[in-house]
C-alpha cells in the first residue's frame, strides 16, 4: 500500500506571504501521479495542481507550485501570495496506475488578514 | 455545467438501521469513486465503477458496503445494520474515464449513527 506523509497538521500565514506545506511518500512504482487538493469548510475537494512522476519540471498554477523531488519521494505545495481564501484544509494524494487516490492526513492552512 | 452532486447532505440515523447515499456524476463521465472521511482512519478509497466493467471493490471495509450504479450513471452506496464507526463524510468523485487522472468531487455526506 502506497502511504503519504504530510507532517504539518497546521499552518497559519499572513495575508500575501508565501505558505510551503511538505508532503512525502513512499512507493516502488515508478510511473504514478501526486496531486494537491483543497478542502474548504464546504466540503468539496477542489483540484489544486496535478503532477506527473514521469515529468521533471514542477507544475504551476498561478500562485500554487510544486517542488517535486521525485527521488526522495517528496512533493511539496508552495502557496504565494496568500489570500483569504485559500484558508482551507490541504490533502496531498498519490495514484498509481490502479486510479484509487491514497491521501495524507491534510494540513490545515489558515491565511490571516 | 453541473458538478458531481450527493444527497442527502447531511444523514442522521440510528445505529442498527440501513442507509442509502446517492450519487449523481457528471454527465458523461464514465468512471465512478466513492471515499470515506473519517477523523479516525483520514480519506481512504472504497470502490469504484468502470463503464460496463466489474467495479473495484477492494476498499470496501466490510460485507456490510455495498454499492451499485445503475445505467452507468447513477451511484448508490448501502451502508447495512450502521455502527457508530461508519460515521463520516462519504465523498463521491467522477472522470471522464479511469485514465484521465483527474477526479471531480461533490460535496459529500455527512453520515452520523447515533
Amino acid at each position: 500500500a502506497q502511504t503519504v506523509t504530510q507532517s504539518q497538521p497546521e499552518m497559519s500565514v499572513q495575508e500575501a506571504e508565501t505558505v510551503t506545506l511538505s508532503c512525502t511518500y513512499d512507493t516502488s512504482e515508478n510511473n504514478y501521479y501526486l496531486f494537491w487538493y483543497k478542502q474548504p469548510p464546504s466540503r468539496q475537494m477542489i483540484l489544486v495542481i496535478r503532477q506527473e512522476a514521469y515529468k521533471q519540471q514542477n507544475a504551476t498554477e498561478n500562485r500554487f507550485s510544486v517542488n517535486f523531488q521525485k527521488a526522495a519521494k517528496s512533493f511539496s505545495l508552495k502557496i504565494s501570495d496568500s489570500q483569504l481564501g485559500d484558508t482551507a484544509m490541504y490533502f496531498c494524494a498519490f495514484m498509481k496506475l490502479d486510479y484509487k487516490l491514497s491521501f495524507g492526513a491534510g494540513t490545515t492552512v489558515t491565511v490571516r488578514a | 455545467g453541473a458538478g458531481v452532486s450527493q444527497s442527502p447532505s447531511n444523514k442522521v440515523t440510528e445505529k442498527g438501521k440501513d442507509v442509502e447515499l446517492r450519487c449523481d456524476p457528471i454527465s458523461g463521465h464514465t468512471a465512478l469513486y466513492w471515499y470515506r472521511q473519517s477523523l479516525g482512519q483520514g480519506l481512504e478509497f472504497l470502490i469504484y465503477f468502470q463503464g460496463n466493467s466489474a467495479p473495484d471493490k477492494s476498499g470496501l471495509p466490510s460485507d456490510r458496503f455495498s454499492a451499485e450504479r445503475t445505467g452507468g450513471s447513477v451511484s448508490t452506496l448501502t451502508i447495512q445494520r450502521t455502527q457508530q464507526e461508519d460515521s463520516a463524510v462519504y465523498l463521491c468523485a467522477s472522470s471522464p474515464s479511469l485514465s484521465y487522472n483527474e477526479q471531480f468531487f461533490g460535496p459529500g455526506t455527512r453520515l452520523t449513527v447515533l
